[in-house]
């Protein structure tokens, strides 16, 4: 069963906008990762936050980590057109080795 | 730097064919491996991993196999293709190392079984 459920399923703002994702999951963590998928292409990693983390940024992207609600969020400051991509959450469960379990994704869409 | 390759991009198949979908990972040692399929719309189904030559663990049954002849090579087959294994399959690559596992991913090969 799949870990991670992103909300919203699908998201559509206009530039400069900001952008909300949010993931939860099920099971205790090692930590949980952000990744982009530009579409018909492979995912590319964007952030990882640790389980003890609370808050991370990097660059545009901001992260939060609540492990009590098992719940991350990403935000998107500033949104450009070129930010539209499907957007993944995964998450390295305790229990789960070298494998990582996503979510079903958010689609964004920046409107120019 | 680290480069990960797929092959073919694109592949249409009748329904009973053989399947081959290769991956390569260069500028990095004992890379754990993965395969991955991904339905329209919706997120990733572990389908095999590997952390070594030779080891291969299944995630989910159904009628693909995997290997891992080579360190950084890693092959999805079938014998024989189904209608539902049409997808977009995508490869990925992670340190053995350490405890954060942040994967690296090829293009993807997008399957269309006919």
């Amino acid at each position: 069963s799949q870990q991670g459920e992103e909300d919203p399923q699908a998201l559509s703002i206009q530039e400069g906008e900001n952008a909300t994702m949010n993931c939860s999951y099920k099971t205790s963590i090692n930590n949980l990762q952000w990744y982009r998928q530009n579409s018909g292409r492979g995912l590319v990693h964007l952030i990882l936050i640790r389980s003890n983390e609370r808050e991370k940024h990097s660059g545009r992207l901001r992260v939060t980590l609540d492990t009590s609600k098992k719940s991350s969020s990403l935000l998107i400051t500033a949104s450009r057109a070129a930010d539209t991509a499907s957007y993944f959450c995964a998450t390295d469960a305790l229990t789960s080795g070298s494998r990582l379990t996503f979510g079903e994704g958010t689609q964004l869409t920046v409107n120019p | 730097s680290q480069t990960i390759h797929q092959w073919p991009a694109t592949l249409v198949q009748p329904v009973g064919s053989p399947l081959s979908l290769e991956c390569t990972v260069e500028g990095t040692s004992n890379p754990n491996l993965y395969w991955y399929r991904q339905a329209a719309g919706r997120g990733l189904q572990l389908l095999f991993y590997s952390v070594g030559i030779g080891q291969i663990s299944s995630e989910v049954p159904q009628n693909l196999s995997a290997s891992r002849p080579q360190d950084r090579q890693f092959i999805l087959s079938s014998k024989k293709l189904l209608l539902s294994d049409s997808g977009f399959y995508l490869c990925a690559w992670s340190t053995l190392s350490g405890v954060n596992y942040e994967q690296y991913f090829g293009p993807g090969t997008r399957l269309t079984v006919t």
